[in-house]
């Protein structure tokens, strides 16, 4: 069965700071992993990741994948109250090309 | 507007009611999916389709049943059988020959009194 978890479950910080959101995962026959952001409502979609070492960067967030070790992370720097979402990790399966998700990461930006 | 919708925001169901949730999409995707997501949880996958008049379960099926007579439209019924009804319900498209990113529509939420 796969399996993604999400690491911290939640976290407080305030505006400026870099955060750090990590995914591990274990899946039979992997294909890609995304990233999400979830504020009250619909998923929003971050990034793909398919290859190990390969930087994904859209402005403020990156985010990058180890195959090897079997974790992705994501990062946010120069945070803002807008950056406060949940942030959910998936893994896709190569064979049904189904997303198995994480629990998600609650980040909060204080002013 | 191209996109998702699900209809209705919210719903309100009494115990005992079959209750069905639209999600209808424009952006000629071939693959749909149903999640239910609780509060502190991710997404578990409820069914999904990847072509017209075909669907298959996903990992908590039960109590609930889909049809997928159009591409566009692949709306979800929760029957009575569902012991826990009450949560978020999110539908996905996903155009299957491209990308293995799914597009979410914004969501019901249905509460069981």
């Amino acid at each position: 069965e796969d399996k993604v978890v999400q690491s911290p479950l939640s976290l407080v910080v305030h505006e400026g700071d870099t955060v750090t959101l990590n995914c591990s995962y274990e899946v039979t026959n992997f294909r890609s992993l995304l990233w999400y952001k979830q504020e009250k409502k619909a998923p929003t979609f971050l990034f793909m990741l398919t290859s190990s070492g390969i930087e994904k960067k859209s402005g403020r967030l990156s985010s990058i994948l180890d195959k090897k070790e079997l974790f992705s992370i994501l990062n946010i720097t120069a945070t803002q109250t807008g950056d406060s979402a949940v942030y959910l990790c998936a893994v896709v399966d190569g064979s049904a090309r189904q997303l198995t998700f994480g629990s998600g990461t609650q980040l909060t930006v204080l002013p | 507007d191209g996109g998702i919708t699900q209809s209705p925001k919210y719903l309100f169901r009494k115990e005992g009611q079959n209750v069905t949730l639209s999600c209808e999409q424009n952006l000629n995707h071939d693959a749909m999916y149903w999640y239910r997501q609780d509060p502190g949880q991710g997404l578990r996958l409820i069914y999904y389709s990847q072509i017209v008049n075909d669907f298959q379960k996903g990992d908590i099926a039960e109590g609930y049943s889909v049809s997928r007579e159009k591409k566009e439209s692949f709306p979800l019924t929760v029957t009575s059988a569902q012991k826990n009804p009450t949560a978020f319900y999110l539908c996905a498209s996903r155009h299957e020959s491209s990308t293995d990113t799914q597009y979410f529509g914004p969501g019901t939420r249905l509460t069981v009194l």
